[in-house]
């Protein structure tokens, strides 16, 4: 959607960390998305967060600030095969608008 | 388990066809979705139907069309394929309508209109 913005490209080394941002405009925010998407594969879910703050979840936490329109999504202990794209969607008036994604390369 | 079951995987169409995309879910999900992605744009909703019997034009519905005459189908059809149609086209589901829950995916299907 227009209104998300992340970076189109990140790179890091395997093993360690890497945060995703993403910003958004929203008129009625209801929750914000994070998934993955590999090469030639259909998204997965990675994380939900609709009240401010850390959720964590393994290697991968996510942090929402809604008096910001800011999120982001910290990968821990890089490995190989988090190599993706990571989109950030935000429910905005019960409507679910994806960002273009968040190509991320991890490097051994 | 299947999931989200999309076909065909892959499709070249000539120009002014008419191309039906279909999509089966088997977790009796209430809320099912149509997304195209494109490089550079990302996802993009074309149409949702929040339960069986009822629809929803999304960001982008121009040229397409959809129905939901039971839970488990979701059918995407191109009336007559324009080469901006050319896209990987996602059906997803989710069991809580208003897309405040997880979306499941299909793997997609690669259509090209030539």
């Amino acid at each position: 959607g227009q209104n998300i913005d992340q970076p189109t490209e990140m790179t890091a080394t395997e093993g360690a960390i890497v945060q995703i941002n993403c910003t958004y405009q929203t008129s009625g925010f209801n929750g914000l998305f994070w998934y993955q998407q590999h090469a030639g594969e259909a998204p997965t879910f990675l994380s939900y967060n609709v009240l401010d703050g850390l959720e964590e979840k393994g290697r991968f936490s996510s942090f929402l600030s809604r008096s910001k329109g800011y999120s982001y999504l910290l990968l821990k202990e890089l490995q190989m095969k988090d190599s993706a794209s990571y989109l950030c969607a935000v429910n905005d008036d019960y409507k679910l608008s994806f960002g273009a994604g968040t190509t991320v390369t991890v490097r051994a | 388990i299947a999931g989200i079951t999309q076909a065909p995987t892959s499709q070249i169409l000539a120009a002014g066809r008419r191309m039906t995309l279909r999509c089966t879910q088997d977790m009796r999900h209430n809320a099912m979705y149509w997304y195209r992605q494109d490089l550079g744009l990302g996802l993009r909703l074309i149409h949702y139907s929040n339960t069986a019997g009822t629809t929803g034009k999304g960001e982008v519905p121009d040229g397409y069309s959809v129905s939901r005459a039971n839970t488990d189908d979701f059918p995407l059809t191109l009336a007559s394929a324009v080469p901006s149609q050319t896209s990987v086209y996602f059906c997803a589901s989710s069991d809580s309508a208003g897309s405040t829950g997880e979306l499941f995916f299909g793997e997609g299907s690669r259509l090209t209109v030539l």
